[in-house]
C-alpha cells in the first residue's frame, strides 16, 4: 500500500505566474482535501473533493481551483500568484468526506512566491 | 477569536518529563478531536482522537477533552528525543480546522 504522494516537492515562481501542483492519494481513498500551511502557522483548509466533485471550501479566493480525476488523484492550480501564496501546500487523502475519516497527509510541496 | 487557539511554544523540556500540551476551541457543537505530530519537512501524522469529553490514552500518550471548559490537551509521558516534532491539535464538523502547532524539543 502506498502513501500519499505530492509532486513538486519544491516550486519557485514569481508574482502573477499560474501553479499547478499535484498529489496521488492513498489506495483505496476517494477524497482528497488540500491544505495551506503558512510558516508557524497549522493548516489551513483549502478545499475537498469526494468522488470528483468539490465537497466544501475554505475562505480561499476562486483563484485557487482544483481536481480530481477518475483515479482519485488531484490537483490544486493557484492563478495570478501573489507573494502571500508562499506556503507548504498540503494534501491529505481519506476513505469518505467527513472530518472523522482519517486523514493521511503527504509530504506537501513547499511554494516559494518571489 | 480563531476557531482553534494554541500556545505556539517552543517548548523545551529534558528527557523524560512530562510534557502538556493544550488547546482550546471556540466552537461548542465540534465533537471530534485530533492530535497531529509533524516533523520538520514532513506532512502531518494523527496521533490520536477522541470523540466528545474524556480521555484516551495510547502507549505514552493520552489526550483528554474538557467540553464545559472547550479544552484539549495531549500528555506525553517519558518524553524523548525522538518526539521533538510540532504538535496540532484539530477539531472541526465538515472540515478540519487546526491550532497553530506547539514546537516541541525533548532534549538528551
Amino acid at each position: 500500500e502506498t502513501g500519499v504522494t505530492q509532486s513538486p516537492t519544491h516550486l519557485i515562481k514569481t508574482r502573477g505566474q499560474q501553479v499547478t501542483l499535484r498529489c496521488s492519494s492513498q489506495s483505496g481513498h476517494n477524497t482528497v482535501s488540500w491544505y495551506q500551511q503558512a510558516l508557524g502557522q497549522g493548516p489551513q483548509f483549502i478545499f475537498q473533493y469526494y468522488r470528483e466533485e468539490e465537497n466544501g471550501r475554505g475562505n480561499f479566493p476562486p483563484r485557487f481551483s482544483g481536481l480530481q480525476f477518475p483515479n482519485y488523484s488531484s490537483e490544486l492550480n493557484v492563478n495570478a500568484l501573489e507573494l502571500d501564496d508562499s506556503a507548504l501546500y498540503l494534501c491529505a487523502s481519506s476513505f469518505g468526506d467527513s472530518s472523522t475519516d482519517t486523514q493521511y497527509f503527504g509530504p506537501g510541496t513547499r511554494l516559494t512566491v518571489l | 477569536q480563531k476557531e482553534v487557539e494554541q500556545d505556539p511554544g517552543p517548548l523545551s523540556v529534558p528527557e523524560g518529563a512530562i510534557v502538556s500540551l493544550n488547546c482550546t476551541y471556540s466552537n461548542s457543537a465540534f465533537q471530534y478531536f485530533m492530535w497531529y505530530r509533524q516533523y520538520s519537512r514532513k506532512g502531518p501524522e494523527l496521533l490520536m482522537y477522541t470523540y466528545s469529553s474524556g480521555n484516551k490514552e495510547d502507549g505514552r500518550f493520552t489526550a483528554q477533552v474538557d467540553k464545559s471548559s472547550k479544552y484539549i490537551s495531549l500528555f506525553i509521558r517519558d518524553s524523548q528525543p525522538s518526539d521533538s516534532a510540532t504538535y496540532l491539535c484539530a477539531t472541526g464538523g465538515f472540515k478540519t480546522i487546526f491550532g497553530a502547532g506547539t514546537r516541541l524539543f525533548v532534549k538528551a
